[in-house]
C-alpha cells in the first residue's frame, strides 16, 4: 500500500513550458487535492475533485488545469509556466466517507526559470 | 468563509520541557480541526483532529490539543518534548460540508537539547 504517490520528485522549467504533474492514490479515496506550499504561506489549494469525474477550483487555480483521469489519478497541468509558479506542489486524498483526514504525497519541488 | 490563525512563526522549547503550538480559527458553522506535522522534504503527515464530543483529543507521538469553542482555538500540546519532534506544524480547518481544507501559515518548532 503506497498510499500516495507523485512523479516527478523535481523539475526545472524555462518560463513558458509546459508540464504534468502526476498523482496517484491507492487507498480507494473519492476526493483528491492539489496544493502548492510556499514560504511564510502555508498549504494553498489550486483544484480539487470530490468524485471521479468532477473538479472545482481552490484558492489559487489561475495557470493551472487538472484532470481526473480515473478513480485512482488527479493531474496537474501547468500549460505555460511563470516564474511564480516556483513552488512545492503537493497532492492529497481523503475518503469522503466517514474519514476526515487528509492524506499528503512527498510532494514535487518545481523551479521555473 | 474559514480561516485559520497560527500567531508564532518559531516556537523554542528545552528538552523535556512542555510545549504548546497555538492555533485560531474562524468559520461560520461547526468546525474540524486538524494538526498535520511536516519532517524536512517530506509531506505532510496527520496528527490528530477534533470532529466533535471530547474537547481533549490524543494523537500520534504524544500529542495532543484541545478545543476550546468560546475562544476557537485548538492548540496543540505534548507534556514532554523530544528533540525529535522539531517540525513544521501547521493547524488546518474546515466547516462541516465543506470539502476545502485551510491551512495556517506553520509554526517552526525546534526542541533545543
Amino acid at each position: 500500500n503506497a498510499g500516495v504517490t507523485q512523479t516527478p520528485k523535481f523539475q526545472v522549467l524555462k518560463t513558458g513550458q509546459s508540464m504534468t504533474l502526476q498523482c496517484a492514490q491507492d487507498m480507494n479515496h473519492n476526493s483528491m487535492y492539489w496544493y502548492r506550499q510556499d514560504p511564510g504561506m502555508g498549504l494553498r489549494l489550486i483544484y480539487y475533485s470530490a468524485s471521479e469525474g468532477t473538479t472545482d477550483k481552490g484558492e489559487v487555480p489561475n495557470g493551472y488545469n487538472v484532470s481526473r483521469l480515473n478513480k485512482r489519478e488527479f493531474s496537474l497541468r501547468l500549460e505555460s509556466a511563470a516564474p511564480s509558479q516556483t513552488s512545492v506542489y503537493f497532492c492529497a486524498s481523503r475518503d469522503s466517507g466517514r474519514v476526515y483526514e487528509q492524506y499528503f504525497g512527498p510532494g514535487t519541488r518545481l523551479t521555473v526559470t | 468563509a474559514q480561516s485559520v490563525a497560527q500567531p508564532e512563526d518559531q516556537v523554542n522549547v528545552a528538552e523535556g520541557n512542555p510545549l504548546t503550538v497555538k492555533c485560531t480559527y474562524s468559520v461560520s458553522g461547526n468546525p474540524y480541526l486538524f494538526w498535520y506535522v511536516q519532517y524536512p522534504n517530506r509531506g505532510l503527515q496527520f496528527l490528530l483532529k477534533y470532529i466533535t464530543g471530547d474537547n481533549l483529543v490524543k494523537g500520534s507521538y504524544g500529542f495532543e490539543a484541545e478545543f476550546n469553542k468560546s475562544q476557537t482555538s485548538f492548540h496543540l500540546k505534548k507534556p514532554s518534548a523530544l528533540v525529535s519532534d522539531s517540525a513544521l506544524y501547521f493547524c488546518a480547518v474546515r466547516d462541516v460540508g465543506n470539502e476545502k481544507l485551510t491551512f495556517g501559515t506553520g509554526t517552526r518548532l525546534t526542541i533545543i537539547p
